[in-house]
């Protein structure tokens, strides 16, 4: 039962070009989503985060999207930077439990 | 560099084997968590320890248990090893005990069963 998922396993950008990263969940008790980032041979890292009771938050040039009917969550970079070339998880957590992550989508930007 | 550490890097056993696998958190972080990732999978969260307690749960199987020791390091050990336990298994740290708090990840521990 996959809650979280990530249909995209992976995506190609020209640099300087937004990316849009898509998360879609079938959980609707989840009210907490986050996003990290892993580059290989790491551990995720931590990149943002958005409550249900908002649709949008803003992190320099990092912005995640939440649109609770759909069930959808949408990361957006711009600009896109080769530095930006990584793999992509989405998660989320009822009641800021256990995080529940998607498959991820690793992202390549192109020079 | 996260400030997690996790021992070994790399780990190569044999079917039917047991293994364990070794985490520090960073320096102050109460809690622990457990991570599977198999090929071609997102992250599974197996468990976590806060404070030495057991907090919550996951998809953890029978054959594997966890503890985190005084001081805050934790083991998980893996026992009856089957091929599908092949996979990285991260470990991850937070100052608080809930999972929404930034987590930070450790490099991982590559685990193949031979």
């Amino acid at each position: 039962d996959q809650q979280v998922k990530q249909n995209s396993p992976s995506l190609s950008v020209q640099e300087g070009r937004i990316s849009i990263l898509n998360c879609d969940y079938t959980n609707s008790m989840f009210d907490y989503f986050l996003w990290y980032k892993k580059y290989p041979a790491e551990g995720p890292t931590f990149l943002i985060s958005i409550s249900s009771i908002k649709d949008k938050n803003e992190d320099g040039r990092f912005t995640v999207f939440l649109n609770k009917s759909a069930k959808h969550l949408s990361l957006h970079i711009v600009p896109s930077q080769p530095g930006d070339s990584a793999v992509y998880f989405c998660a989320a957590s009822v009641g800021a439990q256990k995080l529940v992550f998607g498959q991820g989508t690793r992202l390549t930007i192109n020079p | 560099d996260s400030g997690v550490t996790q021992t070994p890097k790399h780990l190569i056993t044999a079917t039917g084997q047991r293994v364990t696998l070794r985490c520090s958190p960073r320096s102050g972080d109460l809690s622990v968590y457990w991570y599977q990732q198999s090929l071609d999978q997102g992250l599974q969260f197996l468990i976590q320890y806060y404070n030495g307690e057991e907090r919550a749960k996951g998809n953890i199987l029978e054959r594997f248990s966890a503890q985190q020791f005084p001081d805050l390091h934790s083991e998980l050990n893996l026992s009856s090893l089957e091929l599908g336990d092949s996979a990285l298994y991260f470990c991850a740290s937070s100052v608080n005990l809930e999972a929404i708090d930034e987590q930070f990840f450790g490099p991982g521990t590559r685990l193949t069963v031979l």
